[in-house]
């Protein structure tokens, strides 16, 4: 979507190895969010940010690490990548909270 | 804990027939309701909200209205096109979170044939 972009859009990586991935903003909103979607769970929250360096955990965050050192960037990473963490995941921004979020188109990650 | 529950898919349809996607919700405390549909490859858009009892969301011929009697939120169009073909998402944020978080439903895949 126009001003939020996920990299890289596709990966694929080894059980065990490190994974980081980035959401990039343009529209300089202060929250920002990781999801995961899977099937018949709809999208879970991972971590938030409400600001530089302020983050929070979501409903499933185990495995995972977030870091915002930057307004317009959010990194997400995965410690040591299982198959369980084979998804698709996605970023969204928001400047009002609740008022609803802006996606990025995702990144569809697949552990082997 | 607040959670939010869709009527199973895929709904299959056929061009111009009526749609309704059952949502309801569990929160303690006064949620705002959303709707977001998901195309193919792409990720969420928003579609319509409401932010408070009795408001009536609208966007693209799509409409819901957020009753609290029944804690629902119901979507519904009244003549479907084949482009209207997506996944569509339920969801809700506490008013009293200020950090927005949504709680999402689990999806319904909607399927328009010509």
């Amino acid at each position: 979507d126009a001003g939020i972009t996920q990299s890289p859009r596709h990966k694929v990586t080894e059980t065990g190895t490190p994974v980081t991935l980035r959401c990039h903003q343009t529209e300089n909103h202060r929250y920002m969010y990781w999801y995961r979607q899977d099937p018949g769970h709809g999208l879970r929250l991972i971590h938030y940010s409400y600001g530089v360096k302020d983050t929070d955990k979501g409903e499933v965050s185990d495995g995972y690490s977030v870091s915002r050192s930057k307004t317009e960037d959010f990194l997400l990473t995965l410690e040591s990548a299982t198959s369980s963490q084979t998804s698709v995941y996605f970023c969204a921004i928001s400047d009002r909270g609740f008022y609803g979020y802006t996606f990025g188109s995702g990144t569809r990650l697949t552990v082997v | 804990g607040n959670s939010v529950t869709q009527m199973e898919g895929p709904v299959t349809l056929s061009e111009e027939a009526f749609l309704t996607i059952n949502c309801t919700y569990t929160a303690t405390g006064y949620p705002s309701l959303f709707w977001y549909v998901q195309y193919p490859g792409e990720g969420l858009q928003l579609l319509l909200k409401a932010t408070k009892a009795d408001d009536k969301g609208s966007n693209k011929g799509f409409e819901a209205t957020y009753r609290k009697e029944t804690t629902s939120f119901h979507l519904e169009k009244g003549s479907v096109q084949v482009s209207d073909s997506a996944v569509y998402f339920c969801a809700l944020s506490m008013t009293t979170d200020s950090w927005g978080k949504l709680q999402f439903g689990a999806g319904t895949q909607v399927v328009v044939t010509p």
